[in-house]
């Protein structure tokens, strides 16, 4: 099975850097998943991890160290429209199935204040 | 469409009824999911279908619930005798292909189902 962790909720300034953890245990792993989610909407895709070292892509990075079953997503340079939930994604091949499944983090609730 | 979409966007019904979600993926895409987002809970997997292969119902809370996806496209969540606990938000998303880990999956709007 799976087991992701990651903060219920954070609180940042605009114009900071804010980084938010995700671990995770889990067998079979094939890739680590970043999403943000505005209240009341769809999921939207940030970023995707599957070898160690970081990914950058704007303002937004996401690191993953694999022998630490540790991610996190680095977002630079804050603003309002930043504030909504990031949700950690762990993919894995389900052997019976044959497929990969995604198990979802919690989310973390991140509050971008002037 | 160019995105997944789902309907309807609300549903309420009282305790007993079945229920009825759709969701069309974007065109295309072989994979569809649902999922459930309860509040303050993190997306729960509930069924996977991959082209014509049989379905991947291993997260499906129990026999009340069912899905089917017509024509490879359509796809239908069918909740009999709803609980009160399945008040819920549920996400369908599509993918490109099933079987490649670096394909992302794209989400529609969700149905908020609210159970008297």
């Amino acid at each position: 099975g799976q087991n992701i962790d990651q903060p219920t909720e954070m609180t940042a300034t605009e114009g900071a850097i804010v980084q938010i953890n995700c671990t995770y245990q889990t067998s079979g792993f094939n890739g680590l998943f970043w999403y943000q989610q505005h209240a009341g909407e769809a999921p939207t895709f940030l970023s995707y991890n599957v070898l160690d070292g970081l990914e950058e892509k704007g303002r937004f990075s996401s690191f993953l160290s694999r022998s630490k079953g540790y991610s996190y997503l680095l977002l630079k340079e804050l603003q309002m429209k930043d504030s909504a939930s990031y949700l950690c994604a762990v993919r894995a091949l389900y052997s019976g199935a044959g497929s990969y499944q995604l198990t979802f983090g919690k989310g973390t609730k991140l509050s971008v204040i002037p | 469409g160019a995105g997944v979409s789902q309907s309807p966007s609300n549903k309420v019904t009282e305790k007993g009824k079945d229920v009825e979600l759709r969701c069309d993926p974007i065109s295309g895409h072989t994979a569809l999911y649902w999922y459930r987002q309860s509040l303050g809970q993190g997306l729960e997997f509930l069924i996977y279908f991959q082209g014509n292969s049989a379905p991947d119902k291993s997260g499906l809370p129990s026999d009340r619930f069912s899905a089917e996806r017509t024509g490879g496209s359509v796809s239908t969540l069918t909740i009999q005798r709803t609980q009160q606990e399945d008040s819920a938000v549920y996400l369908c998303a599509s993918r490109r292909r099933g079987d490649t880990a670096a394909d992302t999956q794209y989400f529609g709007p969700g149905t908020r189902l609210t159970v008297l």
